[in-house]
């Protein structure tokens, strides 16, 4: 079974401060994606990075997808609130997606 | 477009009640997913269709089923609701080959509690 573990669990911290959260798993993957799912919404796709070593970047956001195809990590530059919710990371080998428990962000004014 | 959608938004049950949640994309997707989310569970897969026609067990099918009723809309029944299945339940679909593999696309959710 195919298992993508999330941490931190939680993150709390103040508007300004850079964060990272990783995704991690003992299995190889084809691709991994990122997703953010805001309270009361469903996910909603982030990015999809495919090559190993490969670095994607979305405005303040940039994701790093581990050489080795297992493992995967989002930082956030200068968090906003806008940037609170929950994030999930989905790892594809073969339908369906394998999902991580997620990381739940806030970030206070 | 409207993306995917789900009918209802909110359900209350009574134990043993008969329901039948309903999902639609307009994207010309070929794959479509159920998921149930509870805290500190994540996302997990109930069923899924990868293609019309062709339904398959994901990791919690117990309770429930699915039909593929055409390309746009699946479907997921409960049978007789139990409060172990109050959740939030999340269609998605994605198609399949190319960069855009697996790449999913969710609904709003649908919140039911039973009681």
């Amino acid at each position: 079974t195919q298992l993508l573990e999330q941490s931190p669990q939680f993150l709390s911290i103040q508007e300004g401060e850079n964060l990272t959260v990783y995704c991690n798993s003992s299995s190889v993957f084809s691709s991994l994606q990122w997703y953010r799912q805001e309270p009361g919404e469903g996910p909603v796709l982030l990015v999809t990075v495919v090559t190993g070593g490969e670095v994607k970047k979305l405005k303040r956001l940039t994701f790093q997808f581990g050489d080795a195809r297992k493992d995967s990590s989002l930082h956030i530059t200068a968090a906003q609130p806008g940037d609170t919710g929950l994030y999930l990371c989905a790892g594809a080998w073969n339908t369906p997606l394998v999902f991580g428990k997620g990381t739940r962000l806030s970030v206070i004014a | 477009n409207a993306g995917v959608t789900q009918t209802p938004k909110f359900q209350v049950l009574k134990t043993g009640q008969s329901m039948t949640l309903q999902c639609a994309q307009d994207m010309n997707h070929n794959s479509m997913y159920w998921y149930r989310q509870d805290p500190g569970m994540g996302l997990r897969l109930i069923y899924y269709s990868a293609s019309e026609g062709t339904t398959d067990k994901g990791e919690v099918p117990n309770g429930y089923n699915v039909s593929r009723l055409n390309k746009r809309e699946f479907s997921l029944r409960l049978e007789s609701a139990a409060p172990s299945q109050t959740s939030v339940y999340f269609c998605a679909s994605s198609e399949e080959g190319g960069p855009s593999s697996y790449e999913q696309y969710f609904g709003p959710g649908t919140r039911l509690t039973v009681t």
